[in-house]
């Protein structure tokens, strides 16, 4: 089945670890997403990617970094220099080019920083 | 791109119809209104989508006035499996910067 993939679905790290989280797709989308969750709070957009190779910030960049070098796969590194990293991410996609479509959402990956 | 406004907590009885309403006064030409339902630690999932007038599907309708400058999200005779977090998200769906707001916490109560 068609779908998005986010793994780890659950990861702890050490205070000034990067880690990564892997988010795949294969919807053939052109857009792909990572949102940040907290708590009790909305979603708040980390980076963006229309297409391959290139990619833009969000509202809450700092302290994360992200690649595309594939259609397919929309990786998110958090950094040591985000200062509270623990939080739910999620990673979504959509085809571009489209007047109208829709998100569609993995199922999220959990960070925890000890 | 487009800032939306919505209540932050409803609640309601099982049976009954819920309206939430989202305002977006700075909606744009090219702007769609698209409304999410997210349950705890889980990704959001579409619900419904419209630019004008009124949408409806098996789960939900969308009533979009002529101005565009807001919304309502209509569910018809919830049930408690409809307590969950909605969000409003106005944007022109195309690979843009797609921005959610503080969504709407509705509770289902018996």
């Amino acid at each position: 089945d068609g779908g998005i993939t986010q793994s780890p679905k659950y990861l702890f790290r050490k205070e000034g670890q990067n880690v990564t989280l892997s988010c795949e797709q294969n919807l053939n989308h052109d857009a792909m997403y990572w949102y940040r969750q907290d708590p009790g709070q909305g979603l708040r957009l980390i980076y963006y990617s229309q297409i391959v190779n290139d990619f833009q910030k969000g509202d809450i960049a700092e302290g994360y970094s992200v690649s595309r070098e594939k259609k397919e796969s929309f990786p998110l590194t958090v950094t040591s220099a985000q200062k509270n990293p623990t939080a739910f991410y999620l990673c979504a996609s959509t085809p571009s080019g489209r007047g109208t479509g829709e998100l569609f959402f993995g199922e999220g990956s959990r960070l925890t920083v000890l | 791109l487009a800032k939306t406004t919505q209540p932050i907590s409803m609640d309601s009885y099982e049976g009954q119809e819920v309206n939430i309403t989202c305002s977006h006064n700075n909606i744009a030409t090219n702007d769609y209104i698209t409304w999410y339902q997210q349950f705890p630690s889980q990704g959001p999932r579409f619900i419904i989508q419209g630019y004008k007038t009124k949408v409806t599907n098996e789960v939900a309708s969308l009533f979009i006035p002529a101005d565009r400058k807001s919304s309502t999200l209509s569910l018809p005779r919830v049930s408690l499996s409809d307590t969950a977090v909605y969000y409003c998200l106005v944007g022109d769906i195309r690979g843009n910067k797609l921005t959610f707001g503080t969504g709407t916490q509705l509770k289902v109560e018996l």
